[in-house]
């Protein structure tokens, strides 16, 4: 079982509010990663890490930012929401050669 | 350019019968393949994987199929239950001499298993 935990899952905010979305595994990996999906899409990476104080964005261009200070912790930010930030987004960890990835629950976003 | 591409976006079975999703990619550098599943408003779980060195691979009601020269992938539940509608993903990760690398996934296909 994986222990992969992102707070809060659901989030409904105004525009212009500075958000960060929490993420945080108890399984000692080195690899964590963001996600973003939206519905009949394929899920978007927009930031990865590979270890402590090491992040790098993903395929996906993304305004948000991303921190690696502890291993365990891969917090996402939106300085300031917008309607088109609306989406679900995932965090993942993973270990080995082969990227077999264990999900959080995600956060579902929506911006007013 | 998609890379992996799940071109049934939704599929609908009889619970007990073979549901089959299928997948297609156009890297031929990728060297492995995941399947997921995944919840509304839930985070994708990990279902079945296989190794470009196999053509097939087995773990309970779910295979695995892989056609290299096809480029096609295929994932077979058998018999099929209502607990297994959800959106399954195909995911692929290309092999560039070792690094690590990561994964690439298609749009998914909506399975429907009806009682």
């Amino acid at each position: 079982e994986a222990d992969i935990y992102q707070t809060p899952r659901y989030l409904v905010i105004g525009t212009g509010k500075k958000i960060t979305l929490e993420c945080s595994q108890t399984m000692g990996h080195d690899k964590m990663y963001w996600y973003q999906q939206d519905p009949g899409m394929e899920l978007h990476l927009i930031h990865y890490s590979y270890g402590v104080n090491s992040t790098e964005k993903g395929d996906l261009s993304s305004e948000s930012t991303v921190s690696r200070i502890r291993t365990e912790h891969f917090p996402l930010t939106l300085e300031s929401a917008r309607p088109s930030h609306t989406s679900q987004y995932l965090c993942a960890s993973s270990v080995g050669p082969n990227e077999k990835l264990f999900f959080g629950s995600g956060t579902q976003l929506s911006v007013l | 350019d998609q890379q992996v591409k799940q071109n049934s976006p939704s599929l609908s079975v009889q619970e007990g019968r073979i549901s089959i999703l299928n997948c297609d990619y156009t890297n031929s550098m990728f060297d492995y393949f995941l399947w997921y599943k995944k919840y509304p408003a839930e985070g994708p779980t990990f279902l079945i994987s296989i190794s470009s060195i196999k053509d097939k691979n087995e773990d309970g009601r779910f295979t695995v199929f892989l056609n290299k020269s096809a480029k096609h992938l295929s994932l077979h539940i058998v018999p099929s239950q209502p607990g297994d509608s959800a959106v399954y993903f195909c995911a692929a990760s290309p092999n560039y001499g070792g690094a690590t690398n990561k994964l690439i996934f298609g749009t998914g296909t909506l399975l429907a298993v009806q009682p």
